[in-house]
Protein backbone atom coordinates (compact mmCIF):
# COMPACT_ATOMS: atom_id res chain seq x y z
CA UNK A 1 0.00 0.00 0.00
CA UNK A 2 1.27 3.62 -0.75
CA UNK A 3 1.10 6.12 2.15
CA UNK A 4 1.90 9.77 1.54
CA UNK A 5 2.30 11.92 4.75
CA UNK A 6 3.03 15.81 5.28
CA UNK A 7 3.72 16.67 8.85
CA UNK A 8 2.77 20.08 8.77
CA UNK A 9 -0.50 21.11 8.69
CA UNK A 10 0.09 24.97 8.78
CA UNK A 11 2.46 27.09 7.69
CA UNK A 12 2.36 31.20 8.19
CA UNK A 13 5.20 33.17 6.39
CA UNK A 14 5.90 36.65 6.33
CA UNK A 15 6.01 37.82 2.52
CA UNK A 16 9.43 36.81 0.85
CA UNK A 17 10.42 34.30 3.56
CA UNK A 18 11.15 31.21 2.40
CA UNK A 19 8.71 28.31 3.48
CA UNK A 20 9.75 24.57 2.69
CA UNK A 21 7.00 22.13 2.84
CA UNK A 22 7.52 18.73 3.70
CA UNK A 23 6.62 15.27 2.14
CA UNK A 24 7.42 11.40 2.86
CA UNK A 25 5.88 8.88 1.09
CA UNK A 26 5.75 4.79 1.33
CA UNK A 27 5.53 2.61 -1.63
CA UNK A 28 6.86 -0.92 -2.27
CA UNK A 29 7.33 -0.59 -5.79
CA UNK A 30 10.24 0.82 -7.44
CA UNK A 31 9.06 2.72 -10.18
CA UNK A 32 6.19 5.42 -9.13
CA UNK A 33 5.67 9.26 -9.89
CA UNK A 34 5.65 12.16 -7.21
CA UNK A 35 3.42 14.87 -7.25
CA UNK A 36 3.06 18.12 -6.23
CA UNK A 37 -0.40 20.26 -6.20
CA UNK A 38 -1.30 23.62 -5.02
CA UNK A 39 -5.15 24.08 -4.16
CA UNK A 40 -5.64 27.92 -4.14
CA UNK A 41 -9.36 29.38 -1.93
CA UNK A 42 -11.20 28.87 -5.70
CA UNK A 43 -11.06 25.04 -4.97
CA UNK A 44 -8.96 23.55 -8.37
CA UNK A 45 -6.01 21.63 -7.52
CA UNK A 46 -3.48 22.70 -9.92
CA UNK A 47 -0.51 20.31 -10.96
CA UNK A 48 2.82 21.71 -10.19
CA UNK A 49 5.37 19.04 -10.99
CA UNK A 50 5.88 15.46 -11.29
CA UNK A 51 8.78 13.27 -10.94
CA UNK A 52 9.79 9.84 -11.46
CA UNK A 53 11.52 7.19 -9.18
CA UNK A 54 14.37 7.30 -11.20
CA UNK A 55 15.15 10.62 -11.70
CA UNK A 56 16.63 12.45 -8.56
CA UNK A 57 18.05 15.76 -10.01
CA UNK A 58 16.88 18.33 -7.74
CA UNK A 59 14.55 21.08 -10.02
CA UNK A 60 14.03 24.34 -10.33
CA UNK A 61 10.92 26.41 -11.75
CA UNK A 62 11.29 29.98 -11.17
CA UNK A 63 10.73 30.40 -7.69
CA UNK A 64 10.21 26.81 -7.18
CA UNK A 65 12.15 23.94 -5.97
CA UNK A 66 12.18 20.34 -5.23
CA UNK A 67 14.31 17.92 -3.26
CA UNK A 68 13.92 14.69 -3.92
CA UNK A 69 15.63 12.34 -2.04
CA UNK A 70 15.29 8.41 -2.37
CA UNK A 71 17.35 7.66 0.37
CA UNK A 72 14.76 8.92 3.04
CA UNK A 73 11.72 9.04 1.02
CA UNK A 74 11.25 12.66 0.56
CA UNK A 75 10.05 15.03 -1.98
CA UNK A 76 10.03 18.51 -0.36
CA UNK A 77 9.14 21.58 -1.84
CA UNK A 78 10.27 25.14 -1.08
CA UNK A 79 8.43 28.57 -2.29
CA UNK A 80 11.61 31.34 -2.40
CA UNK A 81 10.58 34.77 -1.82
CA UNK A 82 7.21 33.82 -1.48
CA UNK A 83 3.84 36.17 -2.39
CA UNK A 84 0.76 36.46 -1.40
CA UNK A 85 -0.37 34.60 -4.15
CA UNK A 86 0.99 31.28 -2.81
CA UNK A 87 -0.97 31.14 0.04
CA UNK A 88 -2.98 28.00 -0.87
CA UNK A 89 -2.83 24.33 0.59
CA UNK A 90 -0.38 22.00 -0.94
CA UNK A 91 -0.54 18.16 -1.89
CA UNK A 92 1.90 16.07 -2.02
CA UNK A 93 0.89 12.80 -4.08
CA UNK A 94 2.62 9.29 -4.85
CA UNK A 95 1.25 7.18 -8.08
CA UNK A 96 2.37 4.07 -9.16
CA UNK A 97 3.26 2.87 -12.32
CA UNK A 98 0.54 1.31 -14.01
CA UNK A 99 -2.01 2.67 -11.24
CA UNK A 100 -3.33 6.06 -12.30
CA UNK A 101 -4.89 6.50 -8.80
CA UNK A 102 -3.02 9.40 -6.54
CA UNK A 103 -2.69 9.43 -3.43
CA UNK A 104 -2.40 12.42 -1.66
CA UNK A 105 -1.23 13.54 1.64
CA UNK A 106 -3.58 15.18 4.05
CA UNK A 107 -2.00 18.92 2.72
CA UNK A 108 -0.15 21.35 4.26
CA UNK A 109 -1.82 24.93 4.18
CA UNK A 110 0.35 27.96 3.94
CA UNK A 111 -0.17 31.27 4.50
CA UNK A 112 1.60 34.26 3.28
CA UNK A 113 1.05 37.73 5.31
CA UNK A 114 1.53 40.61 3.70
CA UNK B 1 -8.53 25.34 -23.96
CA UNK B 2 -11.81 24.91 -21.60
CA UNK B 3 -10.10 23.18 -18.36
CA UNK B 4 -12.47 20.12 -16.90
CA UNK B 5 -15.81 21.76 -15.73
CA UNK B 6 -18.15 20.30 -13.24
CA UNK B 7 -21.64 21.70 -11.72
CA UNK B 8 -23.05 22.68 -9.77
CA UNK B 9 -20.15 24.55 -7.55
CA UNK B 10 -22.14 24.22 -4.54
CA UNK B 11 -25.19 22.18 -3.46
CA UNK B 12 -27.52 21.89 -0.38
CA UNK B 13 -29.60 19.01 0.25
CA UNK B 14 -31.34 17.07 3.15
CA UNK B 15 -30.63 13.62 4.29
CA UNK B 16 -31.94 11.16 2.35
CA UNK B 17 -32.36 13.14 -0.60
CA UNK B 18 -30.33 12.39 -3.88
CA UNK B 19 -27.73 14.22 -5.41
CA UNK B 20 -26.46 14.03 -8.91
CA UNK B 21 -22.78 15.88 -9.81
CA UNK B 22 -21.85 16.40 -13.40
CA UNK B 23 -18.25 16.68 -15.29
CA UNK B 24 -17.41 17.82 -18.59
CA UNK B 25 -13.31 16.18 -19.12
CA UNK B 26 -10.76 18.36 -21.36
CA UNK B 27 -11.64 17.66 -24.77
CA UNK B 28 -9.32 14.37 -25.69
CA UNK B 29 -8.93 12.87 -22.33
CA UNK B 30 -9.97 9.80 -22.18
CA UNK B 31 -9.30 9.19 -18.85
CA UNK B 32 -11.83 10.70 -15.80
CA UNK B 33 -11.57 10.38 -12.40
CA UNK B 34 -14.06 11.27 -8.89
CA UNK B 35 -12.18 11.70 -6.26
CA UNK B 36 -13.85 12.78 -2.51
CA UNK B 37 -11.72 15.28 -0.53
CA UNK B 38 -13.06 15.72 3.25
CA UNK B 39 -12.07 18.82 5.10
CA UNK B 40 -8.53 19.42 5.60
CA UNK B 41 -7.88 16.06 3.88
CA UNK B 42 -6.30 15.09 0.47
CA UNK B 43 -8.72 13.72 -2.31
CA UNK B 44 -9.66 10.19 -2.13
CA UNK B 45 -10.28 8.37 -5.81
CA UNK B 46 -13.57 7.25 -6.05
CA UNK B 47 -14.09 6.29 -9.51
CA UNK B 48 -11.73 5.78 -12.54
CA UNK B 49 -13.46 5.54 -16.29
CA UNK B 50 -10.88 4.84 -19.39
CA UNK B 51 -13.51 5.98 -21.86
CA UNK B 52 -16.84 4.58 -20.72
CA UNK B 53 -15.40 2.15 -19.22
CA UNK B 54 -15.23 1.78 -15.12
CA UNK B 55 -11.53 0.53 -14.74
CA UNK B 56 -11.10 1.33 -10.88
CA UNK B 57 -14.30 1.34 -8.83
CA UNK B 58 -12.71 -0.28 -6.07
CA UNK B 59 -12.94 2.82 -3.64
CA UNK B 60 -16.77 3.81 -5.16
CA UNK B 61 -19.28 3.07 -1.60
CA UNK B 62 -21.73 1.00 -4.65
CA UNK B 63 -24.92 0.82 -1.80
CA UNK B 64 -25.49 4.53 -2.51
CA UNK B 65 -23.31 5.90 -4.85
CA UNK B 66 -23.05 5.13 -8.98
CA UNK B 67 -21.60 6.51 -12.21
CA UNK B 68 -21.71 6.90 -15.65
CA UNK B 69 -19.96 8.25 -18.69
CA UNK B 70 -22.10 6.49 -21.39
CA UNK B 71 -20.81 8.46 -24.22
CA UNK B 72 -16.91 8.42 -22.82
CA UNK B 73 -16.77 11.95 -22.33
CA UNK B 74 -19.02 13.60 -19.36
CA UNK B 75 -19.76 12.09 -16.15
CA UNK B 76 -22.18 11.99 -13.30
CA UNK B 77 -21.84 10.78 -10.06
CA UNK B 78 -24.88 9.97 -8.02
CA UNK B 79 -25.33 10.00 -4.30
CA UNK B 80 -29.01 8.14 -3.31
CA UNK B 81 -29.78 8.81 -0.49
CA UNK B 82 -27.12 10.96 0.73
CA UNK B 83 -26.25 10.90 4.46
CA UNK B 84 -24.76 13.69 6.59
CA UNK B 85 -21.13 12.15 6.13
CA UNK B 86 -21.21 12.45 2.54
CA UNK B 87 -20.49 16.26 2.82
CA UNK B 88 -17.41 17.23 1.03
CA UNK B 89 -16.15 18.35 -1.84
CA UNK B 90 -16.02 16.12 -4.76
CA UNK B 91 -13.94 16.39 -7.45
CA UNK B 92 -13.53 15.16 -11.23
CA UNK B 93 -10.07 15.17 -12.94
CA UNK B 94 -9.17 14.02 -16.41
CA UNK B 95 -6.20 13.15 -18.14
CA UNK B 96 -4.76 11.75 -22.02
CA UNK B 97 -4.50 7.58 -21.61
CA UNK B 98 -1.51 6.47 -19.91
CA UNK B 99 -0.65 9.59 -18.35
CA UNK B 100 0.07 10.55 -15.10
CA UNK B 101 -0.90 14.28 -15.17
CA UNK B 102 -4.53 14.46 -14.37
CA UNK B 103 -6.35 18.04 -14.43
CA UNK B 104 -8.84 18.50 -12.23
CA UNK B 105 -11.76 20.97 -12.01
CA UNK B 106 -13.03 22.99 -9.27
CA UNK B 107 -15.02 20.39 -7.65
CA UNK B 108 -18.82 20.45 -6.42
CA UNK B 109 -18.88 21.31 -2.49
CA UNK B 110 -21.75 19.37 -1.46
CA UNK B 111 -23.53 19.97 2.19
CA UNK B 112 -25.88 17.68 3.16
CA UNK B 113 -28.49 19.12 6.56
Amino acid sequence: AQKVTQAQTEISVVEKEDVTLDCVYETRDTTYYLFWYKQPPSGELVFLIRRNSFDEQNEISGRYSWNFQKSTSSFNFTITASQVVDSAVYFCALSEVGDYKLSFGAGTTVTVRA
Amino acid sequence: EAGVVQSPRYKIIEKKQPVAFWCNPISGHNTLYWYLQNLGQGPELLIRYENEEAVDDSQLPKDRFSAERLKGVDSTLKIQPAELGDSAVYLCASSKTGSTEAFFGQGTRLTVV
